[in-house]
């Protein structure tokens, strides 16, 4: 059975400081990596997809990737407080599908 | 990326009666993906449905329950059959590709009564 395992917070932090999400996965053989932003109340919004180890920036966000320690995070820079929301980690399932986790539920401060 | 218009966006039903959900997509996408979020949880697939085949449905869903058509490559509907209370949820459709993106409908949220 294929996880993805999310610290689900409330994870809290000042305006204009810098959120750090963390996810772990448990396929080793997955291949594709997203972040999602949902508000209350709304369905999901792709905000950064990685493919390949390393660092990817758009913006405000950085995913972060690393296959060998099954390890994805998202960096988010001079957080808003329109940044609050829940953050879902997913990786791709056997299907094409979306696995996802249970998510992490981000404050920002003013 | 695809954009989906997924329909209805709420409704209330009666217990034992069906609810059938519509998406619409605005390309051609080869699956599409229905999924159930109960409040505060994360999302649960509940089937990939694919044009031209039977939806292939997760553990502990069914098609007598859960029946999907796809008739074509832009559209999809779920049925939700003889409802109660457990499963008012939202449901959620997506469609995309691992390498560019899945987007998501706007949702239904149903409340069975």
């Amino acid at each position: 059975q294929k996880e993805v395992e999310q610290n689900s917070g409330p994870l809290s932090v000042p305006e204009g400081a810098i959120a750090s999400l963390n996810c772990t996965y448990s396929d080793r053989g997955s291949q594709s990596f997203f972040w999602y932003r949902q508000y209350s109340g709304k369905s999901p919004e792709l905000i950064m997809s990685i493919y390949s180890n390393g660092d990817k920036e758009d913006g405000r966000f950085t995913a972060q990737l690393n296959k060998a320690s099954q390890y994805v995070s998202l960096l988010i820079r001079d957080s808003q407080p329109s940044d609050s929301a829940t953050y879902l980690c997913a990786v791709t399932g056997s299907q094409g599908n979306l696995i996802f986790g249970k998510g992490t539920k981000l404050s920002v401060k003013p | 990326s695809a954009v989906i218009s997924q329909k209805p966006s709420r409704d209330i039903c009666q217990r034992g009666t069906s609810l059938t959900i519509q998406c619409q997509v605005d390309s051609q996408v080869t699956m599409m993906f229905w999924y159930r979020q109960q409040p505060g949880q994360s999302l649960t697939l509940i089937a990939t449905a694919n044009q031209g085949s039977e939806a292939t449905y997760e553990s502990g869903f069914v098609i007598d329950k859960f029946p999907i058509s796809r008739p074509n490559l832009t559209f999809s509907t779920l049925t939700v059959s003889n409802l109660s209370p457990e499963d008012s949820s939202i449901y959620l459709c997506s469609a995309g590709g691992k390498n560019y993106g899945y987007t998501f409908g706007s949702g239904t949220r149903l409340t069975v009564v």
